[in-house]
């Protein structure tokens, strides 16, 4: 199995709901990576978990809130999302998350999330 | 934040025509550069990973180059098809995190 699955593909909530993008990959990589992609612009990177620990938060607001239950897991808990939140976002892994830019990033297909 | 600019940010061209887009990245801190094809309503996937100043790689009809002295990465695509067609995103790779530009999107006519 070579491919990070991502669900659901589409996503639409209100301000005030409270919704989990899922991701999974078993390909034995140790890292695991949400990006958030807007229109016409680059992803951007959100969260790294490394060997199921969280180790990069890029200055995410809270009601973004990762989760990686096991090395083959990767949620997102949304919580009172704007509607600026509306996005692509792209869960990827890659065999480790230790240093080595030739770590290539295995992509899921993304959630696009609308929120009203 | 790092700057990585891709151009350009698109381009068309005929079937069988040759085509060449850059990269432009901080030439401080260079660990890796990667290129990856990404496709409407699918995962982009990894073309090249490049390491060191001067690296050339190729995979069938595309290939890419590297400076890291200067800052920049070239792709290229001789004879390009139809199913070309794609976005083509490099990331400049400092440490232990991936800067992406934009993108260029390629639409190959046949």
């Amino acid at each position: 199995d070579t491919e990070v699955t991502q669900t659901p593909k589409h996503l639409v909530m209100g301000m005030t709901n409270k919704k989990s993008l899922k991701c999974e990959q078993h390909m034995g990589h140790r890292a695991m990576y949400w990006y958030k992609q807007k229109a016409k612009k680059p992803p951007e990177l959100m969260f790294v978990y490394s060997y199921e620990k969280l180790s990069i938060n890029e200055s995410v607001p809270s009601r973004f809130s990762p989760e990686c239950p096991n090395s083959s897991l990767l949620n997102l808990h949304l919580h009172a999302l704007q509607p600026e939140d509306s996005a692509l976002y792209l869960c990827a892994s890659s065999q480790d998350g230790t240093g080595a830019g030739a770590n290539v990033l295995t992509f899921g297909a993304g959630s696009r999330l609308t929120v009203l | 934040i790092l700057n990585v600019e891709q151009s350009p940010q698109s381009l068309h061209v005929q079937e069988g025509d040759s085509t060449n887009f850059t990269c432009s990245f901080p030439s401080s801190n260079f660990y890796a550069l990667h290129w990856y094809r990404w496709e409407t309503a699918k995962s982009p996937e990894a073309l090249f990973v490049m390491t060191l100043n001067g690296d050339e790689k190729k995979k069938g009809r595309i290939s890419a180059t590297l400076n890291t002295k200067e800052g920049y990465s070239y792709l290229y695509i001789k004879g390009s098809q139809p199913e070309d067609s794609a976005t083509y995103l490099c990331a400049f790779c400092n440490f232990n995190k991936f800067y992406f530009g934009s993108g260029t999107k390629l639409n190959v006519k046949p």
